[in-house]
């Protein structure tokens, strides 16, 4: 069974600068997370999708963050324009439905902001 | 407050050793999950917990429901066992992370 996939796993780029991350979850797992982990922290949700719907995005900065699951398969995660406190790895997770079920993360991927 | 804590923050150990982690969480709670993070790796889960202990290897997991406890022992400890362990709550529909443990075992 294939892994929750996501792209890319490194990007740099300078303060005020956009950028976009992509994270195609388990087939048929219906609950899709994007955490975000600074270095030396534990994840912090950002946001959670059920199919193609916001489930929490209550500690997503909308000023700069907004993401998408239109279709209730793949996810996009965008940040315009980027801080430097926004370097972190950011994780995607998914898993089987809202009940007591493992969560399986993907590898991250690791923005540096300059 | 954090809705889960952990202890030890860093903890350094010679091969071999046994190893013990600690997580304690205050609110009821669905399951325990505790997770596994090499350095510059993603995230892989180790253990599902609602009711008493897990064994999986040298890995065990046990959970004290009432006490709002769980631990996690690692026997016979190896230098491919240093990495970062979190403890992970689900209470609803949403998980609360510990900071996490991270593990060094010395060669």
């Amino acid at each position: 069974e294939a892994g929750v996939a996501q792209s890319p796993r490194y990007k740099i780029i300078e303060k005020r600068q956009s950028v976009a991350f992509w994270c195609n979850p388990i087939s048929g797992h219906a609950t899709l997370y994007w955490y975000q982990q600074i270095l030396g922290q534990g994840p912090k949700l950002l946001i959670q999708f059920q199919n193609n719907g916001v489930v929490d995005d209550s500690q997503l900065p909308k000023d700069r963050f907004s993401a998408e699951r239109l279709k209730g398969v793949d996810s996009t995660l965008k940040i315009q324009p980027a801080k430097l406190e926004d370097s972190a790895v950011y994780l995607c997770a998914s898993s089987l439905s809202g009940g007591p079920g493992e969560l399986f993360f993907g590898e991250g991927s690791r923005l540096t902001v300059l | 407050k954090n809705e889960v804590e952990q202890s030890p923050q860093n903890l350094t150990a010679q091969e071999g050793e046994f190893i013990t982690i600690n997580c304690s969480y205050s609110v009821g709670i669905s399951a325990l999950h505790w997770l596994q993070q090499h350095p510059g790796g993603g995230i892989v889960s180790l253990f599902m917990l609602s009711s008493g202990k897990k064994k999986h290897g040298r890995l065990i997991a046990t959970i004290n429901i009432q006490e709002k406890h769980s631990s996690l022992h690692i026997t016979a400890s190896h230098p491919r066992d240093s990495a970062v362990y979190i403890c992970a709550v689900r209470i609803g529909n949403q998980f609360y992370f510990g900071t996490g443990t991270s593990l060094t075992v010395i060669p």
